[in-house]
């Protein structure tokens, strides 16, 4: 069975532009999760979405966004990108939502802001 | 606020030796406990989980070991191979529902290095 797909896998664009990164989750999950790593605050949870609804989100400002397809394909777009914003970007679907379901990552987007 | 904490920040173990990787966390509500691994550039390998209704999961050469009472979880990885060499997360998701459907955050630990020697 095919992991986590992310796209593309690295990016680099210019402060005050938007980027819209992809990811498709494991056959059969329809619950998908974003994540951003950088060097000083870790691992933090942006969004997770489920029947195409955001079903909770992280503490950051409104310039991210996502969106789930029917197919459960996920999207999550940044836009006004600031250097701050630099980081690798994570994605991770799950059968469904839930405290127990087991979340698998992809390989994540690394972007770089100049 | 860091809800989950990884203090030792890196390990260094010799081949066929135990490794011990120590988590502490402070909400109450964390439900679910889950360790990854991650090589740099990658995203996270789930290694093992547990639930918080068990004080122990096995999985081949990973054992993780739940301490309710003192919030602290702890994963052992026996004999430990060079190819444990990376940096290993721990994870907690808490109870809780949104319009009926339960939903799980992941609140990751800062992590902790292992490097395995030879």
């Amino acid at each position: 069975k095919a992991g986590v797909t992310q796209t593309p896998r690295y990016l680099i664009k210019t402060r005050g532009q938007q980027v819209t990164l992809s990811c498709s989750p494991i056959s059969g999950h329809r619950s998908v999760s974003w994540y951003q790593q950088t060097p000083g605050q870790g691992l933090q949870f942006l969004f997770e979405y489920f029947s195409e609804t955001q079903r909770n989100k992280g503490n950051f400002p409104g310039r991210f966004s996502g969106r789930q397809f029917s197919n459960s394909r996920s999207e999550m777009n940044v836009s006004t990108l600031e250097l701050g914003d630099s980081a690798l970007y994570l994605c991770a679907s799950s059968r469904i939502p839930g405290a127990k379901e087991t979340q698998y990552f992809g390989p994540g987007t690394r972007l770089l802001v100049l | 606020d860091q809800q989950v904490k990884q203090n030792s920040p890196s390990l260094s173990v010799q081949e066929g030796r135990i490794s011990i990787l120590n988590c502490d966390y402070t909400n109450s509500m964390f439900d679910y406990f889950l360790w990854y691994k991650k090589y740099p550039a990658e995203g996270p390998t789930f290694l093992i989980s547990i639930s918080s209704i068990k004080d122990k999961n096995e999985d081949g050469r990973f054992t993780v070991f739940l301490n309710k009472s003192a919030k602290h979880l702890s994963l052992h990885i026996v004999p430990s191979q060079p190819g444990d060499s990376a940096v290993y997360f721990c994870a907690a998701s808490a109870k809780g529902t949104a319009g009926g459907t339960s939903y799980g955050k992941l609140t990751f630990g800062q992590g902790t290095i292992l490097t395995v020697h030879p």
